[in-house]
């Protein structure tokens, strides 16, 4: 089966640099979620898309925007990268019938492990 | 938001032990999701289970909706279920699909 697919899978940036984190929904998924997971913590909520519109918005810093686009791929787009930036980045996609309300399974990708030097 | 607490933080076994780990929530839910991170990162979805139990090989999960837990059983554990196990959960009362993590349980078994 399809699963949810991030690239790239390791990135490397200096500080204040910028970086385009990418990730592509299983098949017929219209909602898009972040999560940011820092060294030996749990995964926190950044944002949400739900048909091509932001849903819902967590912890997200200023330098941080993301989008959804038509064909429900997203984009995270960080920068000003800090050293605490340095994270495993996931994305994840759901089926919502009837919108993100809908209790339905989150599907998780590979993450994407960013570090910055 | 949601509180999501999972215990033990640590559990070691030896490989053919049988383990319980523990979710408890602060609220009602409307999704509960067991994962298993493994040691390369991934987080692969275990159970979608907001109430009742489930089965899945070695790996069983109930949810008690009415008392807030959720436990997850391992049975005949292999050296290969080593790795953080979350517990994750949206709120019944929330409008918005974020999912709130507990801290995880770190497993270790040993051959």
């Amino acid at each position: 089966a399809a699963g949810v697919i991030q690239s790239p899978r390791h990135l490397i940036k200096e500080k204040r640099e910028t970086a385009t984190l990418k990730c592509y929904p299983i098949p017929r998924h219209d909602t898009v979620y972040w999560y940011q997971q820092g060294p030996g913590q749990d995964p926190q909520f950044l944002i949400s898309f739900y048909e091509k519109m932001q849903s819902d918005k967590g912890s997200i810093p200023d330098r941080f925007s993301a989008q959804q686009f038509s064909d429900y791929h997203s984009e995270l787009n960080m920068s000003s990268l800090e050293l605490g930036d340095s994270a495993l980045y996931f994305c994840a996609s759901s089926q919502g019938a009837s919108g993100p309300l809908t209790a339905d399974t989150q599907y998780f990708g590979p993450g994407t492990r960013l570090t910055v030097l | 938001g949601i509180q999501v607490e999972q215990s033990p933080p640590d559990l070691i076994l030896q490989e053919g032990a049988n383990s319980t780990l523990r979710c408890n929530f602060s609220d009602s839910v409307n999704n509960l999701q067991w994962f298993h991170q493994n040691p390369w990162g991934q987080l692969i979805n275990l159970f979608y289970i907001p109430s009742g139990t489930k089965q899945n090989g070695r790996l069983s999960a109930t949810t008690v909706a009415t008392e807030r837990y959720s436990l997850l059983y391992i049975s005949s554990s292999q050296t290969t279920d080593s790795g953080v196990y979350f517990c994750a959960v949206r709120g019944r009362g929330s409008t918005l699909g974020r999912l709130y993590f507990g801290r995880g349980t770190q497993l270790t078994v040993w051959p």
